[in-house]
């Protein structure tokens, strides 16, 4: 089966790059989405499609995917960028899958 | 603006059933497909189930099939999900989210979600 898979953790300084992986056996010409999560709350949809951005999202989210990952980076990390970020991929049976999931800490 | 409104949820023994709802508002609710997502206490996202547009085509993830039927009724601006021979590993938080376009756009918008709690 189609699994994606998350460094269970990233942290970064204020201000500095925060770059979140997401690896899969074989992306293929799948596209990658990325959800922001903070506690409490509902998933946001920050990138679709590998690298566009929602209306309403900051420029420093972008997106990019080449060989077997699919990478989020935040560039000028902030204090409410603290979340759980979460990747996600629609695969060749018509399902969704999502990956394991990484908490960004800011300190 | 677009609104999702998750209900039903609540506490239900082993073995029992329970239908959730999603109430859709702000947006053409018909032509849209629309997707389950559930979240364990402590947990990350797990995908459930997906319909599209006019109900043709149904999807379920492997932890949930047989036991759970996921429908709409496009009159009603509603998304429902039917789930049967609940287990405690089905103790969730169940969002409601609308699909984007096709698979590759994701979810763009979610509810606030609805706990199922599976407990005797």
């Amino acid at each position: 089966s189609f699994e994606l898979t998350q460094p269970p953790s990233v942290s970064v300084s204020p201000g500095q790059t925060a770059t979140i992986t997401c690896s899969a056996d074989t992306w293929g010409d799948k596209y990658a989405c990325w959800y922001q999560q903070k506690p409490g709350q509902s998933p946001v949809q920050i990138i679709y499609q590998d690298t566009k951005r929602p209306s309403g999202i900051p420029e420093r989210f972008s997106g990019s995917n080449s060989g077997n990952t699919a990478t989020l980076t935040i560039s000028g990390t902030q204090a409410m960028d603290e979340a759980d970020y979460y990747c996600q991929a629609w695969d060749s049976r018509n399902r969704f899958v999502f990956g394991t999931g990484t908490k960004v800490t800011v300190l | 603006e677009v609104h999702l409104v998750e209900s039903g949820g609540g506490l239900v023994k082993p073995g029992g059933s329970l239908r959730l709802s999603c109430a859709a508002s702000g947006f053409t609710f018909s032509t849209y497909s629309m997707n389950w997502v559930r979240q364990a206490p402590g947990k990350g996202l797990e995908w459930v189930s997906s319909i599209s547009s006019s109900s043709r085509n149904i999807y379920y993830a492997d932890s949930l099939k047989g036991r759970s039927t996921i429908s709409r009724d496009n009159a009603k601006n509603s998304l429902y999900l039917q789930m049967n021979s609940l287990r405690a590993e089905d103790t969730a938080v169940y969002y409601c989210a609308k699909q984007g376009g096709s698979g590759s756009y994701g979810f763009d918008y979610w509810g606030q979600g609805t706990l199922v709690t599976v407990s005797s």
